[in-house]
């Protein structure tokens, strides 16, 4: 099957600072999503990019797909961003997500 | 999130007893998802569903593990005689054209089962 490797694994931050948070895949993807679970539990959908460019307020994901990397951007870092991000990808002929192991995220006031 | 509707959100069980678990997807979807996450990992595919069909089940355990989604009402995922190693965060979501352009796939919050 596909293989997703998200980096770095942990990552603690002072509020304010910028990160970025890199998804990578071994093979071409019909799909991409980035997620957001908070502390709660909660699935939170940021951004459906199998490629290029979006923006929404301080977060930006950009997906290189002939590279097989997506790259998501937060900046201005707040506490409430804190929590797990997860990169899942649906392979081309396919139609399910496999999901990578995630990013946890700390943002400290 | 919004629309994908899972209950129960919290469920405790004890061992030997079965857990099940309801998904309603979006409305205007007709195909649905079961995911599992395990204590401290990443979500694995369980089974993928659409009206009365199982399309895909390659990620479920071959045992106590069940999964229908009936011509009417919601998916039901259905466990027997569940044990410790069950205890998991189910996550169900739906879409609405699988494997084409622009086909987000929307998750519900969760349905948390603890076996005692």
């Amino acid at each position: 099957g596909i293989q997703v490797e998200q980096s770095p694994p942990d990552l603690i931050l002072q509020e304010g600072a910028n990160s970025t948070l890199r998804c990578n895949f071994s093979d071409s993807v019909n799909n991409l999503q980035w997620f957001h679970q908070n502390p709660w539990g909660q699935l939170i959908n940021l951004f459906y990019i199998p490629s290029g460019t979006k923006q929404n307020g301080r977060l930006s994901a950009t997906t290189v797909a002939t590279e097989r990397y997506s790259l998501l951007y937060i900046s201005s870092s707040q506490t409430t961003d804190s929590g797990v991000y997860f990169c899942a990808v649906e392979r081309s002929g396919y139609s399910t997500l496999t999901f990578g192991k995630g990013t946890m995220l700390l943002v400290s006031p | 999130n919004a629309g994908v509707m899972q209950n129960p959100r919290h469920l405790v069980r004890r061992r030997g007893q079965e857990a099940r678990l309801r998904c309603s997807p979006m409305k205007g979807h007709s195909h649905v998802y079961w995911y599992r996450q395990l204590p401290e990992e990443g979500l694995k595919f369980m089974v993928y569903l659409q009206k009365e069909n199982i399309i895909d089940e390659s990620g479920m355990p071959k045992e106590r593990f069940s999964a229908e989604f009936p011509k009417e009402g919601p998916s039901i995922l259905r466990i027997q005689q569940v044990v410790r190693g069950d205890s998991a965060a189910y996550f169900c979501a739906s879409s609405a054209n699988p494997g084409s352009s622009g086909n987000t796939i929307y998750f519900g919050e969760g349905s948390w089962l603890t076996v005692v």
